[in-house]
């Protein structure tokens, strides 16, 4: 059974930094993409960044370059995000999600943790 | 970046009803596109994938359609269960996009 479990958020004040991870756990992590999504307190989802299997491309939504930092370690089945000079819109639920890319074409999001919550707030 | 509008953002329907989402990309994402799923609460679930190709395991009432620029998702006949916010995502170019929600709620 795959199963992702996010840790780690907490609250933060601006201007802080902190690590959230994914533990990954069913399927063979270093054979797919990972993504981290995030949800705002009754808002939408937020495409966050990605990573190749083998750590070697990453990408980013334009409001977390040069503050996020996502990370993969294939020989613990993890996914890491680093976030720094956090801001009070960062606050967020962050969703590790699985990516089984269809074709080698198609993004198919097609398991997600439960999400991890970090407050960003003095 | 690729901007996606959903419409309607919200509405109400019976059990039964056929219901229809829109979801419009800003350029053409050829057919590089997804639907979801989020109950209150809950993570997102995957129902359609490359705008047309349901996710195993989801019920066959669920239909996307579209290429391009225009796209659809088509509940053939709303069940309870169905009551929920629906998200596209457009997997076309960096960074990928998602829609800011269809809330579908019971009439």
């Amino acid at each position: 059974e795959v199963q992702l479990v996010e840790s780690g958020g907490v609250l933060v004040q601006p201007g802080g930094s902190l690590r959230v991870s994914c533990a990954a756990s069913g399927f063979t992590f270093s054979s797919q993409w990972m993504n981290w999504v995030r949800q705002a307190p009754g808002k939408g989802l937020e495409w966050v960044a990605n990573i190749k299997e083998d750590g070697s491309e990453k990408n980013y939504v334009d409001s977390v370059k040069g503050r996020f930092a996502i990370s993969r370690d294939n020989a613990k089945n993890s996914l890491y995000l680093e976030m720094n000079s956090l801001r009070v819109e960062d606050t967020a639920v962050y969703f590790c999600v699985r990516d089984l890319v269809f074709g080698g074409r198609y993004s198919v999001f097609d398991y997600w943790g439960q999400g991890t919550l970090v407050t960003v707030s003095s | 970046a690729i901007q996606m509008t959903q419409s309607p953002s919200s509405l109400s329907a019976s059990v039964g009803d056929r219901v229809t989402i829109t979801c419009r990309a800003s350029q053409d994402i050829r057919s590089d596109l997804g639907w979801y799923q989020q109950e209150p609460g809950k993570a997102p679930k995957l129902l359609i994938y490359a705008a047309s190709n349901l996710q195993s395991g989801v019920p066959s009432r669920f239909s996307g359609s579209g290429s391009g620029t225009d796209f659809t998702l088509t509940i053939s006949s709303l069940q309870p269960e169905d009551f929920a916010t629906y998200y596209c995502l457009q997997d076309y170019s960096y960074p990928f996009a998602f829609g800011q929600g269809t809330k579908v709620e019971i009439k």
